[in-house]
């Protein structure tokens, strides 16, 4: 069964410290994508990375992505609470339907 | 500007109702898909297509019904076989990776 894992699944942090936010996958892929929700709305599109290695970073947000571990990291540097939302991560396990991770609910706390 | 529109943004349906949710993209991607949502929880797929005049079944397509017609739309009827409605439903398409619309909270009155 493909899985995709992340943790923690809650996350209250207080503004200004660092914290990472982890995905595991269970199936080969190379792509992977990152994407937050806020309270009531869609998902947003943060981040496509493409390739073993691949980093990307937006702001005090950067993702990468290690395929041969099938791991991807969300990286947080000095939390503000508007970074307060719900992160999820999905896969592309090259079947046309991508794999959601759990979801990872972030409290940043003033 | 290109994107996904869905329709209504609030829906209440009666017991034993069927209710539609609409789901219009413009940004000519072949790929479409509905997800549920419910609170504090990830997203589960309900059906999905890759071209028109045809779709899939996701992992919880039971009580819920779809047609692709046209290439542009992709609704979704939750019929009164569906027991436990009440979520978030969310469309998306598939280009560069997913593209979401803002989505159709259906709640059971």
């Amino acid at each position: 069964e493909l899985k995709v894992e992340q943790n923690p699944l809650f996350l209250s942090m207080q503004e200004g410290k660092n914290y990472t936010i982890y995905c595991n996958y269970s199936t080969t892929s190379d792509r992977l994508y990152w994407y937050r929700q806020d309270p009531g709305k869609s998902l947003e599109s943060l981040f496509v990375l493409l390739s073993n290695g691949a980093v990307k970073q937006e702001g005090r947000l950067m993702a990468s992505l290690d395929t041969k571990a099938r791991l991807s990291t969300l990286h947080i540097t000095a939390a503000v609470h508007d970074l307060s939302a719900t992160y999820f991560c999905a896969v592309d396990p090259g079947t046309y339907k991508y794999i959601f991770g759990t979801g990872t609910r972030l409290k940043v706390l003033a | 500007d290109g994107g996904i529109t869905q329709s209504p943004k609030y829906l209440f349906r009666k017991e034993g109702q069927n209710v539609t949710l609409s789901c219009e993209q413009n940004l000519n991607h072949d790929a479409m898909y509905w997800y549920r949502q419910d609170p504090g929880q990830g997203l589960r797929l309900i059906y999905y297509s890759q071209i028109v005049n045809d779709f899939q079944k996701g992992d919880i397509a039971e009580g819920y019904s779809v047609s692709r017609e046209k290439k542009e739309s992709f609704p979704l009827t939750v019929t009164s076989a569906q027991k436990n409605p009440t979520a978030f439903y969310l469309c998306a398409s598939m280009g560069f990776g997913y593209t979401f619309g803002s989505g159709t909270r259906l709640t059971v009155v």
